[in-house]
């Protein structure tokens, strides 16, 4: 079946303006995952969700961070007044449950430029 | 708090032979699991193997296994018979098992050059 898939693929964008990156995971994974991949590092957590709660949204950076799943498939991550900072890559995943030895699999990311 | 510790940052192997890459980590957990995925180019994070603490065996699948020394608290991916399509990053990461679903920790990543 199709892989988790994120749009857009490349996003440039200026300094102050609001971003929207979507993620569609695998059909039937009911636990989706966010995380930020600066250049030369590992992923980092952003938020998870299980079904349309947000369980933990702990790794956001700040309340200029906010993602909503609001029928517990497609995903949106939201970050306004863009910062040249968060400029990265941003991962998507999903997991057939919330149960942590489920593999979590990958989108290919969305690539945000901050200019 | 968890930790994953990769201290190469890149490593070169010939064709068709084994290569190790090196993951340490630091957990208070008592139960937890170990990943490693692959990163190409193309920037998607492809799963390659998965270890859990109370697991007996080490872990394989196909050409990957997994050196897991408890101990140590080391857990070393082996790819043998390497192919110049295992050129990438790697990434292990770990998530603890007792406090509900906890978020993937990934280390820094070692680059794998596979040359001809």
């Amino acid at each position: 079946g199709a892989g988790v898939s994120q749009t857009p693929s490349n996003k440039v964008t200026e300094k102050g303006k609001y971003v929207e990156l979507r993620c569609d995971p695998i059909s039937g994974h009911t636990a989706l995952y966010w995380y930020r991949q600066s250049l030369g590092q590992g992923p980092e957590f952003l938020i998870y969700f299980q079904g349309t709660g947000a369980a933990d949204d702990s790794g956001l950076p700040n309340d200029r961070f906010f993602a909503v799943r609001p029928e517990g498939s497609v995903s949106t991550l939201k970050i306004q007044r863009t910062e040249r900072g968060d400029s990265a890559v941003y991962l998507c995943a999903s997991s057939l449950s919330e149960f942590s030895a489920d593999t979590q699999y990958f989108g290919p990311g969305t690539r945000l430029t901050v200019l | 708090a968890q930790k994953i510790t990769q201290t190469q940052p890149g490593m070169f192997v010939q064709e068709k032979e084994a290569v190790t890459l090196d993951c340490t980590y630091d957990t208070s957990d008592p139960s937890y699991g170990l990943f490693w995925y692959k990163q190409p180019s193309s920037g998607e994070m492809i799963f390659l193997i998965y270890q859990g603490s109370y697991d007996q065996q080490n872990a394989t699948e196909g050409r990957y296994s997994l050196n897991f020394q408890k101990a140590r608290k080391s857990a070393n991916l082996v790819i043998s018979a390497s192919q110049l399509g295992d050129s990438a990053m790697y990434f292990c990461a770990m998530r603890g098992h007792s406090s509900g679903n906890t978020p993937l920790v990934f280390g820094k990543g070692t680059r794998l050059s596979v040359i001809a």
